[in-house]
């Protein structure tokens, strides 16, 4: 067990819908990062959060976007939702800005028809 | 060029056999990570480098910065080390991941 949470494991949805992927980090680490990992792709990064502020942005979609709230856990959101953008989300939490060992959560499972 | 590159794409060995995957990356990295996926999709953290050289059970992770190489070592391989394993680099505040390697070792 990671400490790392991921809610939900799995969504169907639909295109042109909206959805919320959470993550909730491990005890007492302040970084939050989010990616993607399609069936034809390789993990994409997407976003980092650091104690509430974003710190880095990799390759994510102007239709998704992302937040770090007080308690430290952070939300992804999906909108105008495409087939090409079912794969699985990962989170993951370290202790630092820049370095530290990752913790990796059970992933999300987003299929959309 | 991808920053991180990884050999090879695919391996299969025999139980038993000592395994090699590399990793080489182009661009200055404050860490490199080693990850394991297994089939089921949940990925681990196996190793955090930033010199030197770590070990961890059947497993050992080397990295020469000045060369921008790295990589993983498994001795007596088992059927349940078959995964996929991902380097990662981490520099400027975010991560780089490799394609994988994935690994078959079959009894």
């Amino acid at each position: 067990d990671s400490g790392v949470t991921q809610t939900p494991k799995h969504l169907i949805t639909a295109t042109g819908q909206r959805v919320t992927l959470r993550c909730s980090p491990r005890s007492g680490d302040l970084s939050v990062y989010w990616y993607q990992q399609s069936l034809d792709q390789g993990l994409q990064f997407l976003i980092q959060y650091y104690n509430g502020e974003e710190r880095a942005k990799g390759n994510i979609l102007e239709r998704f976007s992302a937040q770090q709230f007080p308690d430290l856990h952070s939300e992804l959101n999906l909108s105008s939702l495409e087939l090409g953008d079912s794969a699985l989300y990962f989170c993951a939490s370290s202790m630092g800005l820049d370095g530290g060992e990752l913790f990796f959560g059970e992933g999300s499972r987003l299929t959309v028809l | 060029k991808n920053e991180v590159e990884q050999s090879p794409q695919n391996l299969t060995a025999q139980e038993g056999e000592f395994i090699t995957i590399n990793c080489s990356y182009s661009v200055g990295i404050s860490a490199l990570h080693w990850l394991q996926q297994h089939p089921g999709g949940g990925i681990v953290s196996l190793f955090m480098l930033s010199s030197g050289k770590k070990k961890h059970g059947r497993l050992i992770a080397t990295i020469n910065i000045q060369e921008k190489h790295s990589s993983l070592h498994i001795t007596a391989s088992h059927p349940r080390d078959s995964a996929v394993y991902i380097c990662t680099i981490q520099g400027a505040q975010k991560l780089v991941f490799g394609q994988g390697t994935r690994l078959t070792i079959n009894p």
